[in-house]
């Protein structure tokens, strides 16, 4: 079955900073969504993005299909952005799967 | 305001019983899941169901049961076969099938006594 790999799996930084995460997956996937989980186990949509680039505030993500990857970007942390990042992919029309997360810790 | 409620938030469960958490949906999402996290852990799906009196396996189903005898509705039954039941479990609801955005619950820790 489909892999799903987040990368890094922990990444600790000051407020202020940009950070990329990045999750690659390997097959091709008809959906890929990404999710932040917040120290209160609260999962929070951030972006169904299967491929192109979307934007929402501070945040933006790009899926390249092709490629098999998709990248979240978070510009000028802050520390409510601390918690798990998710990735999950769909491959074909059943198969759902999560990567393990990337732990994001932003540091006042 | 839509959203997926799951209760309780806590719950203890003892050697041999069975216990059941509930899933409840104002959005009017076909589809609902359960999955399941343990610490430090991404998620995996326990169980499905696209549409009413219809649910399948996920990829870890075994000890556990559901129903889906309302749309609203999609309960999630620990039953004494799972013998490593403590965890987090979250339920989420998305509009027709998988090929759309899912939209969580707040889930419900389960510990054993």
């Amino acid at each position: 079955g489909i892999q799903v790999e987040q990368s890094p799996p922990d990444l600790i930084l000051q407020e202020g900073a940009n950070s990329t995460l990045r999750c690659n997956f390997s097959d091709s996937v008809n959906n890929l969504q990404w999710f932040h989980q917040n120290p209160w186990g609260q999962l929070i949509n951030l972006f169904y993005i299967p491929s192109g680039t979307k934007q929402n505030g501070r945040l933006s993500a790009t899926t390249v299909a092709t490629e098999r990857y998709s990248l979240l970007y978070i510009s000028s942390s802050q520390t409510t952005d601390s918690g798990v990042y998710f990735c999950r992919a769909l491959q074909g029309a059943q198969k759902l799967v999560f990567g393990q997360g990337t732990r994001l810790t932003i540091n006042p | 305001d839509g959203g997926i409620t799951q209760s309780p938030k806590y719950l203890f469960r003892k050697e041999g019983q069975n216990v059941t958490l509930s899933c409840e949906q104002n959005l009017n999402h076909d589809a609902m899941y359960w999955y399941r996290q343990d610490p430090g852990q991404g998620l995996r799906l326990i169980y499905y169901s696209q549409i009413v009196n219809d649910f399948q396996k996920g990829d870890i189903a075994e000890g556990y049961s559901v129903s889906r005898e309302k749309k609203e509705s999609f309960p999630l039954t620990v039953t004494s076969a799972q013998k490593n039941p403590t965890a987090f479990y979250l339920c989420a609801s998305s509009n027709r099938d998988h090929n759309q955005p899912q939209h969580f619950g707040d889930g419900t820790r389960l510990s054993i006594l």
